[in-house]
């Protein structure tokens, strides 16, 4: 069962403008979350977390937002960049594994 | 510190052969956990070692294998090729894989079985 869920699997968005990509989780006890940003052929690299004590985390461009009722984050980016094409990875960890939402293509358009 | 390493970078094998891929984490991290990505798949959980032993394993077949040294360093080995089983294999290292723990990720080793 998918334990993360991006329900989108791809996105297209205009330079400058705001990137929104949502992520789904079944667990209500799951309590830390991530965002990985992957380029083909290469390994994911780590963006941004957030734990559940909060319901925002911001670092530069990237906001995290966690809204733990709905049992439901996104990650903003603005302003959207060519360089932030790429594949987005929500992913939480619990007991001793990490679980990976399947992805979201983001494209920047110039 | 340097990052998670992987080797091979790229390996080219054929069906029924077996290979064997290796991992060595960011120091001071003693799990490791093992992905598989396909194109249009997310990331696949193989398993997940910790202190040289196995602590979770995915839904793959028995032919998937893996290992991890004292120095934290892990291996995993795929017996009997099948053409499916071409893909992206990724390795992540993190402290201790509990609560806020952050995995990072190796570049992948992109396996070809012909």
């Amino acid at each position: 069962d998918q334990q993360v869920k991006q329900n989108s699997p791809s996105l297209s968005v205009q330079e400058g403008r705001i990137s929104i990509l949502n992520c789904d989780y079944t667990n209500s006890m799951f309590d830390y979350f991530l965002w990985y940003k992957k380029y083909p052929a290469e390994g994911p690299t780590f963006l941004i977390s957030i734990s559940s004590i909060k319901d925002k985390n911001e670092d530069g461009r990237f906001t995290v937002f966690l809204n733990k009722s709905a049992k439901h984050l996104s990650l903003h980016i603005v302003p959207s960049q060519p360089g932030d094409s790429a594949v987005y990875f929500c992913a939480t960890n619990t007991g001793n594994q990490f679980y990976f939402g399947t992805g979201t293509s983001l494209t920047v358009i110039p | 510190k340097a990052g998670v390493t992987q080797t091979p970078r790229y390996l080219i094998k054929t069906r029924g052969q077996q290979v064997t891929l290796s991992c060595s984490p960011i120091s001071g991290h003693r799990s490791v956990s093992w992905y598989q990505q396909t194109p249009g798949q997310g990331l696949q959980f193989l398993f997940e070692y910790f202190s040289e032993t196995q602590r979770n394993k995915g839904n793959f077949p028995g032919r998937f294998s893996g290992r991890q040294f004292s120095n934290s360093r892990s291996e995993m080995n795929v017996s009997t090729l099948e053409l499916g089983d071409s893909a992206l294999y990724l390795c992540a290292s993190s402290l201790v894989a509990h609560g806020g723990d952050t995995q990072y990720f190796g570049p992948g080793t992109r396996l070809t079985v012909l």
